[in-house]
């Protein structure tokens, strides 16, 4: 299996502009879920799927994020509009249905810098 | 307060010495407890998980929890040079989905 993957890995854009970042997950994973990692912050969770239904977004900083899973196989994850402090690197990760999360498994993150 | 906190080091250990991570947490709810190790510009891999006080060992990783004093850390022996990362502490209540990571903790082994 390829695992998670994640594209662009990196991002760079002006502030205003929109931004999508991409998640496939491993096939047969129907929890997805969407983090955000700062240095100030650390590691965050913005948002949750299983069964491609968001059950938990309380994670999501404003308005301005809005997340998609509209099918199995893939996630979006946008921002409209982009702001510098958005600057981040987003990962998405996913697992089994019931698993525990030593079976999760992260993607390799796309960077995202916002001028 | 923050939910699970770690120094932020740098934490800077001896190659062959014991290299000592901490983390306390503040939901005294939580139930699963997980070290993850981060490469540089790599997504962070699970290297060690703990439900219940006392230690756990893996190889030359130990892990130790405390719940009591809310209180999880991590030993290392015979520290290699490859393993100079930084260490993410995650914890999760029961029946809640949400993994709580700290900020890490970042190591290097000097050779």
């Amino acid at each position: 299996d390829a695992g998670v993957i994640q594209s662009p890995r990196h991002e760079v854009t002006e502030m205003g502009q929109e931004v999508t970042l991409r998640c496939k997950p491993i096939s047969g994973h129907n929890s997805l879920f969407w983090y955000r990692q700062t240095m100030m912050r650390g590691l965050e969770l913005l948002i949750y799927f299983n069964n491609n239904v968001p059950i938990d977004d309380s994670g999501m900083p404003e308005d301005r994020f809005s997340a998609k899973m509209p099918n199995a196989s893939f996630s979006t994850l946008k921002i409209q509009p982009s702001e510098p402090r958005d600057s981040a690197v987003y990962f998405c990760a996913s697992r089994l249905p019931g698993q525990g999360y030593e079976k999760l498994f992260f993607g390799s993150g796309t960077q995202l810098s916002v001028l | 307060q923050k939910e699970v906190e770690q120094n932020s080091g740098p934490l800077s250990v001896p190659e062959g010495a014991i290299a000592s991570l901490n983390c306390t947490y503040s939901d005294r709810g939580s139930q699963s407890f997980f070290w993850y190790r981060q490469y540089s510009g790599k997504s962070p891999e699970l290297i060690m998980s703990i439900y219940s006080n006392g230690d756990k060992e893996d190889g030359r990783f130990t892990a130790q929890l405390n719940k009591a004093s809310q209180y999880v850390s991590l030993l290392i022996r015979d520290s290699q040079p490859s393993d100079s990362a930084t260490y993410l502490c995650a914890v999760n209540r029961r029946g809640n989905e949400k993994l709580t990571f700290g900020t890490g903790t970042r190591l290097t082994i000097i050779p």
